[in-house]
């Protein structure tokens, strides 16, 4: 079992551009999360889903939209990417022992 | 909103001390978990705590959660090398649907 797999590991942006970060587990869970790390201020939740199909926002959600492919597929979109963006990005996953599972991380540089 | 606080920030100790990192939050928590980030790494799941003034220990690390369910602390005996790393708690005022982490404590071991 892969777990939680994130992709791309790296990423390098300029202001305006936009991309989408790719999550997938395969661990049959049901509820996803995407998190940024910043330095001093630990994991912020930006979106999360609870099952297939929903969507919520979590603390930091402006500037992002996410999609629930389908049960195992979890992405992270930008828009119009901003240098206040420049984060660490991780996803997660929850079993029913509410332990989360996180990936490898996406570490995004945006010029 | 609610809010988790973790202290210090910062702690530099000799191998073989003791290390302590306290959390508290401004609402009363259903649950606590306690997480582990080494240097470069993604966060890993140590301990989940449930009812009021449970202490559990897992080899050199002790978790306990206060009698209000509003603060909890990981104490580590007898610091190693491999201990290094940030460790954050994270609560939920409900299910652990959506965790609230706390800005992490970064501890460094000087051997």
């Amino acid at each position: 079992n892969a777990g939680v797999t994130q992709t791309p590991k790296f990423q390098v942006l300029k202001t305006g551009q936009s991309m989408t970060l790719q999550c997938a587990q395969d661990m049959n869970h049901n509820s996803m999360y995407w998190y940024r790390q910043d330095p001093g201020m630990g994991l912020r939740l930006i979106y999360y889903s609870a099952s297939e199909g929903t969507t919520d926002k979590g603390e930091v959600p402006n500037g992002y939209n996410v999609s629930r492919l389908n049960k195992r597929e979890f992405s992270l979109r930008l828009e119009s990417a901003a240098p206040s963006q420049t984060s660490v990005y991780f996803c997660a996953s929850r079993d029913r022992a509410d332990i989360q599972y996180f990936g490898a991380g996406t570490r995004l540089s945006v010029l | 909103g609610q809010q988790v606080m973790q202290i210090p920030q910062y702690q530099h100790v000799q191998e073989g001390e003791d290390f302590t990192t306290y959390c508290n939050s401004s609402t009363t928590l259903s649950n606590i978990q306690w997480y582990k980030q080494r240097p470069g790494g993604h966060p890993v799941f140590l301990i989940q705590l449930v009812k009021s003034g449970e202490v559990k220990k897992q080899k050199r690390l002790t978790f306990q959660f206060g009698e209000a369910k509003k603060n909890s602390s990981l104490h580590i005996t007898a610091t190693q090398t491999t201990d290094v790393g940030t460790y954050f708690c994270a609560g939920s005022p409900g299910s652990a649907r959506q965790l609230t982490f706390g800005s992490g404590t970064q501890l460094t071991v000087l051997p």
